[in-house]
């Protein structure tokens, strides 16, 4: 089954303990991204990754750090978690980096992370 | 100003009625719209591209006018299963580079 997996669904942590959540596409996507969902504000995006090694910022990076160093994988990282980080987040792909109208997202079912 | 700005809702419909949904863009060089789906607390799902001469998909159309930044969602004959908040979704920055944002939603419930 073609899916985006995330794990964990679930976390909660305290203030300074490096954490990394884990997001992994079989559809051999050339495109991953992560996004966090906050009431009121949205999806906004974390950080985003063209291909295997490129990576780029998103509107919200401050505080995260991501990896591609295989096409399926793409973590996300949490040197120091800080309570406002405390959101849902969501990790997606899609086939490729090309003209966004072809491109659906495809998301992971989302991680809710509590940072107390 | 925001880049995407929707109007939050909730919309409460009856079965069977037809709903619009607007959604305003700040980026005059925005290439790429969308809309998606999202269930509560589940991941969002694409519901449907816009494209420049609008396009339709069952009951759903969608509109883009770009000379006043806004694009629309038409719900007709809505169903039970149609209650869920609505995303629009905007690419800035077309082709490469994929920097999407996504308008904070409009919930809509469907009433028996």
């Amino acid at each position: 089954e073609a899916q985006v997996t995330q794990n964990p669904r679930y976390l909660i942590t305290v203030t300074g303990k490096k954490l990394t959540v884990t997001c992994s596409q079989n559809m051999n996507h050339e495109y991953m991204s992560w996004y966090r969902q906050d009431p009121g504000l949205g999806l906004r995006q974390i950080y985003y990754s063209m291909n295997v090694e490129v990576t780029d910022k998103g509107d919200v990076p401050e505080g995260y750090k991501v990896s591609r160093k295989e096409k399926r994988n793409f973590p996300l990282i949490l040197e120091s978690p800080s309570p406002n980080q405390t959101s849902l987040y969501f990790c997606a792909s899609s086939l490729s980096g090309g003209p966004a109208l072809y491109n659906e997202q495809f998301f992971g079912p989302g991680t809710r992370l509590t940072v107390l | 100003r925001k880049e995407v700005e929707q109007d939050p809702g909730p919309f409460n419909v009856p079965e069977g009625a037809t709903v619009a949904f607007n959604c305003t863009y700040s980026n005059s060089a925005s290439q790429s719209f969308f809309w998606y789906r999202q269930d509560c607390r589940k991941e969002p799902k694409l519901l449907m591209s816009v494209y420049s001469s609008g396009n339709e998909d069952g009951r759903f159309t969608a509109q883009l006018n770009r000379a006043s930044q806004y694009i629309s969602l038409l719900i007709r004959d809505s169903k039970l299963s149609d209650s869920a908040t609505y995303l629009c979704v905007v690419n800035p920055r077309d082709n490469y580079g994929q920097n999407f944002v996504f308008g904070p939603g409009t919930r809509l419930s469907v009433l028996p």
